[in-house]
């Protein structure tokens, strides 16, 4: 069965320092990736989405990068953080079948003091 | 930008009540996706319903899908207090990308 994982799930980092969130996914071979923000109360921002390795689309301009080292690797990352980072932090993969079910990984809530 | 709204933001409701839940959206869809958030958690897939499709049930959730209208409902019967959770709405179209709604927080009370 496939799993996908996400760490570390709670993170509080200072403003100006650097971020990496990795997200890891297993029991299936190229699958979509994605990495979503979600602010308290609110609904999923899709920030990056990736069909291969090395493929990365933005949806937002931000102060974000992700990376896809490997088939199953997603990578959120930045180099110098700001406070309006904080939030929560979601991954998700699908098959890239036509249904397009997705299935995310427990979060991360990063706190940027 | 978000492109499903859902109704109501919040819903508070006695165990054993109904729940309803709406959602609604802009463009063309391939299917519309409902999925449950509890606190501080990923999300989870619930059900799914085909554009070409009106209603489908799974258990005691019940997904009704009007494209005319642009919309769709969740209707979780006989709840329960383990229901409490935010539940999204998700919209697939080709674009092969998921636009979630803002989600309706769900408070059933023992």
């Amino acid at each position: 069965s496939q799993t996908i994982h996400q760490w570390p799930a709670t993170l509080v980092q200072p403003v100006g320092s650097p971020l990496s969130l990795e997200c890891t996914v297993e029991g299936t071979s190229n699958p979509n990736l994605y990495w979503y923000r979600q602010a308290a109360g609110r609904g999923l921002q899709l920030l990056f989405y990736s069909v291969g390795i090395g493929q990365i689309s933005s949806e937002v301009p931000q102060n974000l990068s992700a990376s896809r080292p490997q088939d199953r690797q997603f990578i959120l990352s930045s180099k110098k953080l700001l406070l309006s980072d904080s939030g929560f932090y979601l991954c998700a993969w699908d098959t890239g079948g036509e249904m397009g079910i997705q299935y995310f990984g427990a979060g991360t809530r990063l706190s940027v003091l | 930008s978000q492109q499903g709204e859902e109704d109501p933001q919040a819903l508070s409701i006695q165990e054993g009540e109904n729940a309803t839940m709406n959602c609604s959206y802009k463009t063309s869809i391939n299917n519309l996706q409902w999925y449950r958030q509890n606190s501080g958690r990923g999300l989870v897939h619930l059900i799914l319903i085909r554009s070409n499709e009106r209603e489908k049930h799974s258990g005691r959730l019940r997904v009704t899908l009007d494209t005319s209208k642009k919309s769709s409902s969740l209707l979780i019967t006989a709840s329960r207090a383990a229901d409490t959770a935010s539940y999204f709405c998700a919209t697939a179209s080709n674009t092969g990308k998921l636009i979630f709604g803002q989600g309706t927080t769900l408070q059933v009370k023992p």
